[in-house]
């Protein structure tokens, strides 16, 4: 059974800091591997898609990386601005056969500061 | 291009009522999941519903089950309500059966007292 975690839970910066935010995963066959974003009661929105034979995907201030040997990926938020606070969410694309559904972590609370 | 929809936003139910939550997929679309995500938690998958047949299912029991129609949109059903089923409900349209990208409508809060 796939399971995710992600470390830290919260995190609090100021306004300007490059941040990593942690994803792990126990079952290395995966088909991707994505970071959302949830405002606080909303639905979630797709930061980066990376696909099992990538290593790593990059949009704007955000980049993630996957090691699928490891089953780690980080994302690393560069020059962190107060709208940037949110709920980060790494979920696993397919693992154990099922090509059809996402597991998530529980997510890391990220508070930037002004 | 419109997004998901999702309705009610809001939902107040009490234990043992039934309810059903619809969600609109975006356009052209033909795969639709459902989550169930309660307060602190990561969403978890309970079923995939592709050109209106079940495609997969999570650990769910049977009194959640779900519909989808020739337009793709989509009902979730829950009978029987417990306490524990107060969550939000996130549906996601993709265009493929596999792991795709997977775009989120804004959710359903759903209330059990």
């Amino acid at each position: 059974k796939q399971e995710v975690t992600q470390i830290p839970a919260a995190l609090s910066v100021p306004e300007g800091e490059n941040l990593v935010l942690n994803c792990s995963f126990t079952d290395s066959a995966i088909y991707n591997l994505q970071w959302f974003r949830q405002d606080p009661g909303k639905g979630l929105t797709s930061l980066l898609l990376i696909q099992s034979s990538q290593r790593e995907q990059t949009s704007g201030r955000l980049n993630a990386s996957l090691d699928k040997s490891s089953g780690r990926s980080t994302l690393y938020i560069a020059a962190s601005q107060p709208g940037d606070s949110a709920t980060y969410l790494c979920a696993v694309g397919g693992s154990g056969g099922s090509n059809y559904k996402l597991t998530f972590g529980k997510g890391t609370l990220l508070t930037v500061n002004p | 291009e419109t997004g998901v929809t999702q309705s009610p936003t809001h939902l107040i139910k009490t234990r043992g009522q039934q309810v059903t939550l619809r969600c609109s997929s975006q356009s052209g679309h033909n795969t639709v999941s459902w989550y169930q995500q309660a307060l602190g938690q990561g969403p978890q998958f309970i079923f995939q519903y592709y050109r209106e047949e079940e495609n997969g299912r999570g650990n769910f029991p049977p009194r959640f089950s779900g519909l989808q129609f020739p337009n793709y949109s989509s009902e979730l059903n829950v009978n029987a309500l417990e306490l524990d089923d107060s969550a939000l409900y996130l549906c996601a349209s993709s265009t493929a059966v596999g792991a795709d990208t997977q775009y989120f409508g804004p959710g359903t809060r759903l209330t059990v007292l």
